[in-house]
């Protein structure tokens, strides 16, 4: 089945404790992206990937860093995070052929 | 730089009943238009898109939508409304210039429906 996937799906940590959510995609898309969810402001552009090894900056990208070493892996790393960046993230992909973009079941995170 | 607007924050409609949900979305070139439902913990699921062609699209669940140039607008719309459309939809603009594609969403619907 064609499919984004992204763990964990909920998360709660504290204040500065490194994490990383993993997103993965077997479609062999060139395209990934990231997005955060916030209440009342939709969905921003956190990083995305154009292909192996070449990332850049969206629209929300301070506290975050990417990396895209495998075209199928695409994680999301918070290296210190903090309370402003409990949210939900949603991963997403797309081949370069078609401009649709499919997206993982999201990931909740808490942080205290 | 553009952007989508939905004006209505929350829809409540009885079952059976038709539906319409308003999007506008500000784009400099031919805009690529989207609609997705967000069920209640559940991921972006997409029910429609537009490229070009035929303004009117028909998508998932009997859902379609309306792309009107002049007005800037690609309403959702579906006649007979099931308790399992109660969701939230959002619509959204692809940047398709560049290497980017970014969506850019609209702020969403959220859509309740009684019995």
């Amino acid at each position: 089945e064609a499919q984004v996937t992204q763990n964990p799906r909920y998360l709660i940590t504290v204040t500065g404790k490194k994490l990383t959510v993993t997103c993965s995609q077997n479609m062999n898309h060139e395209y990934m992206s990231w997005y955060r969810q916030d209440p009342g402001l939709g969905l921003r552009q956190i990083y995305y990937s154009m292909n192996v090894e070449v990332t850049d900056k969206g629209d929300v990208p301070e506290g975050y860093k990417v990396s895209r070493k495998e075209k199928r892996n695409f994680p999301l790393i918070l290296e210190s995070p903090s309370p402003n960046q409990t949210s939900l993230y949603f991963c997403a992909s797309s081949p370069w052929t078609g401009y649709e973009q499919y997206f993982g079941p999201g990931t909740r995170l808490t942080v205290t | 730089a553009q952007s989508v607007t939905q004006p209505d924050i929350h829809i409540t409609v009885s079952e059976g009943a038709s539906l319409e949900l308003r999007c506008n979305y500000s784009y400099g070139a031919t805009p690529y238009l989207f609609w997705y439902v967000q069920s209640p913990g559940q991921g972006l699921q997409l029910l429609l898109k537009y490229f070009s062609g035929d303004t009117l699209v028909q998508g998932i669940k009997g859902f379609e939508a309306e792309f009107k140039r002049s007005q800037s607008s690609f309403n959702l719309r579906k006649p007979s409304v099931h308790w399992s459309d109660a969701a939230e939809y959002f619509c959204a603009v692809l940047n398709s210039g560049g290497s980017n594609y970014k969506l850019t969403f609209g702020k969403g619907t959220l859509l309740t429906v009684n019995p």
